[in-house]
């Protein structure tokens, strides 16, 4: 296994743009999280899935940002009209989970830095 | 509101030296996890100790989930030990997020 995987690993874009992440999980993993990091901070949890489905949502994520999992396994993020404050590491994790209640041992990718000009 | 909080924010140690780095959280925790953010951004899985005691090699790790505090403690520190330590919490009034502290810098020197 080669753990969580995230794609691209460095992006770059003018302001007003879409971008468009992807992470591929630990493949047994049915849960997948994406959170965001800016400098200084520690990562803050935007959303996560349970198999297709998509359980919860942070208010951090506004109505530019949407996330898919489609088939359960890899997840995109997507932001539209880009800002300079969407400037962050974008960081996913996977984990076991269990019925509604909690995860076990969430592992990370290595993260998309996003910069906007 | 939810509050993890860790101290100390900034650590400088010596080469060899031992130190304990903090996590105290507002409520009743499913999931506990320390890691280690290197200076790529990786972060690292260090424990999965959402109670009770555990080690790996020079680190180990404790949380007294009755009173609401997790510790890391690094023995016999080396210059590659260096960077950001985290910790995560899942809460039970919170659902399944999970909140992350605001971390610790440490800095080891040789």
């Amino acid at each position: 296994d080669t753990g969580v995987s995230q794609d691209p690993r460095h992006k770059i874009t003018k302001r007003g743009q879409n971008v468009t992440f992807r992470c591929d999980p630990i493949s047994e993993h049915n849960r997948l999280y994406w959170y965001r990091q800016t400098l200084g901070q520690g990562p803050e949890f935007l959303t996560y899935f349970q198999n297709e489905a998509q359980l919860e949502k942070s208010r951090l994520l506004s109505d530019r940002f949407s996330a898919e999992r489609p088939k359960g396994s890899f997840s995109t993020l997507e932001i539209q009209r880009t800002e300079q404050g969407d400037s962050a590491m974008y960081l996913c994790a996977s984990s076991q989970g269990q019925g509604i209640r909690s995860s076990y041992e969430q592992y990370f990718g290595p993260g998309t830095r996003l910069t906007v000009t | 509101g939810i509050q993890v909080e860790q101290s100390p924010p900034d650590l400088i140690l010596q080469e060899g030296a031992n130190s304990t780095l903090r996590c105290n959280f507002s409520d009743s925790v499913n999931n506990l996890q320390w890691f280690h953010q290197n200076p790529w951004g990786q972060l690292i899985n260090l424990f999965y100790i959402p109670s009770g005691t555990k080690q790996n090699g020079r680190l180990s790790a404790t949380t007294v989930a009755t009173e609401r505090y997790s510790l890391l403690y690094i023995s016999s520190s080396q210059t590659t030990d260096s960077g950001v330590y985290f910790c995560a919490v899942e809460l039970e009034v919170a659902g399944n997020q999970f909140y992350f502290g605001t971390g610790t810098s440490l800095t080891v020197i040789p």
